[in-house]
């Protein structure tokens, strides 16, 4: 069954720096997502993608986030200037439309130092 | 704004036996997709089952069943013949059907452990 699939697996970068998480989506899918998770917390939204634009976007995702889909099959989500509260799992999801199941990757922990 | 609240953190069971995970949300739609997702230890989550508020029908998916109660803002999964496959961290999440951006909205979620 195809997957989402997600890299690397685990990022430790210093605070300040920049990080760019890699997403696979599954290949004819058109919507993407991307989510996060701090420890302990709940699963919260932060953009969705689709058409080579931002459907939606969460309070969260302010100018520091940036995604993109530089080619035809990767999905990326850039963090500029990273603080110690980036610190979280990171979920990418995908679905063929809007109304249809997402399906999520492994995620990338994404640990701030 | 819409909410989903999960109330209990942590549950076990029984391998073979019955356990229902309790899931309320909040919302002024009418129309709407709930759905409940499976995160076992290995981190990728799975969507075990989805319901459509439209229908009145609980819907089903071999062992999982939920109960939609659109009155009373209610979405329990029930899973019978509990596997020790079924350890996992438990997600309900909600949709509205309107949402240009296909917005998850998650509960706190609930881990469920089946002892042998």
């Amino acid at each position: 069954e195809p997957e989402v699939t997600q890299t690397p697996s685990h990022q430790v970068t210093q605070m300040g720096q920049e990080v760019i998480l890699r997403c696979v989506p599954i290949s004819n899918h058109l919507y993407f997502y991307w989510y996060r998770q701090i420890l302990g917390q709940k699963v919260e939204f932060l953009v969705s993608f689709y058409n080579n634009e931002i459907s939606e976007k969460s309070e969260i995702f302010d100018d520091q986030f940036s995604v993109e889909r530089p080619d035809g099959s990767n999905f990326t989500l850039k963090i500029r200037s990273t603080k110690l509260e980036d610190s979280a799992m990171y979920f990418c999801a995908s679905s063929e439309n809007r109304n249809q199941p997402q399906h999520f990757g492994d995620g990338t922990r994404l640990s701030i130092l | 704004a819409q909410t989903v609240t999960q109330s209990q953190p942590e549950m076990s069971v029984q391998e073979a036996e019955t356990v229902t995970l309790s899931c309320t949300y909040d919302t002024s739609e009418n129309n709407y997709y709930l759905f409940w997702y499976k995160q076992p230890p290995s981190r990728q989550m799975i969507l075990v089952i989805r319901q459509e508020a439209y229908k009145q029908q609980n819907a089903t998916e071999n062992r999982f069943s939920v109960n939609f109660q659109k009155a009373a803002k209610s979405f329990s999964l029930k899973i019978s013949d509990s596997q020790l496959g079924d350890t996992a961290m438990y997600f309900c999440a909600f949709m509205t059907l309107y949402n240009q951006g296909g917005k998850l909205i998650f509960g706190q979620g609930t881990e469920l452990s089946v002892k042998p």
